[in-house]
């Protein structure tokens, strides 16, 4: 099955600096990587997405790229802010066929602390 | 983004009683619902994947009697923790997809077991 690794487990930036998060997939055929971010007592947010067509997406000062040849994506954050701080988790999935999709897993979360 | 909602949020019961978490996706259609459990610091962890109308698929080591999953409509998957034991106290999530990619999580239940 998939295994997917992330890195680092904690990141300490300053405000206004940039974070990046990495992660390594096993399975080539996985096609879609979600980022999610989960504050304290909350449910994963969707912040971003890429598909497997795509060498890299940006939404604002959010952005994921991804490598397909390596098996690995990033996200980055730049122009961070205190409440960007939370845990974001990298994740991976194939599709499981007709319109059914396969089961997301998840890296290890990587928790980020802003500081003002 | 989509909207998955739970109920309740924070439910203490006592060890031994059953307790039931609702899941709903408030504004499309859910084929597909996910359950995970989430211990402190750690990832999520998939318990089962449940499609309308079908039995749900039990990830490996994960009581299926234990954990009763009913996927009754297209906006709503129920978790059931039969006979809770304070082993069973933690984070439970819910997830939703419909016809697009993406995958919508609920704002979770913290359950206790006494």
């Amino acid at each position: 099955g998939e295994n997917v690794e992330q890195h680092p487990s904690t990141l300490s930036v300053q405000e206004g600096d940039s974070a990046v998060i990495k992660c390594t997939y096993s399975d080539s055929a996985s096609n879609y990587f979600p980022w999610y971010k989960q504050e304290l007592g909350k449910g994963p947010q969707l912040i971003i997405d890429i598909r497997s067509n795509v060498g890299e997406k940006k939404d604002q000062r959010i952005a994921v790229t991804l490598n397909k040849t390596a098996k690995h994506f990033s996200l980055h954050i730049t122009e961070t802010q205190p409440e960007d701080s939370a845990v974001y988790f990298c994740a991976a999935r194939q599709n499981a066929g007709g319109t059914s999709y396969g089961k997301l897993t998840f890296g290890q979360g990587t928790i980020l602390t802003v500081h003002p | 983004g989509a909207v998955v909602s739970q109920h309740p949020s924070r439910v203490i019961c006592k060890s031994g009683t059953s307790v039931k978490i609702e899941c709903r996706s408030l504004d499309f259609q859910a084929t597909t619902m996910f359950w995970y459990r989430q211990f402190p610091k750690q990832s999520l962890m998939l318990m089962a994947t449940s499609n309308e109308g079908s039995k749900a698929t039990y990830e490996q080591g994960v009581e299926k009697d234990k954990f009763l999953i009913n996927h009754a409509s297209l906006t709503l998957s129920t978790l059931t923790v039969t006979s809770a034991h304070p082993e069973d106290s933690s984070f439970y999530i819910c997830s939703a997809t419909g016809a697009g990619y993406e995958q919508y999580f609920g704002p979770g239940t913290r359950l206790t077991v006494t």
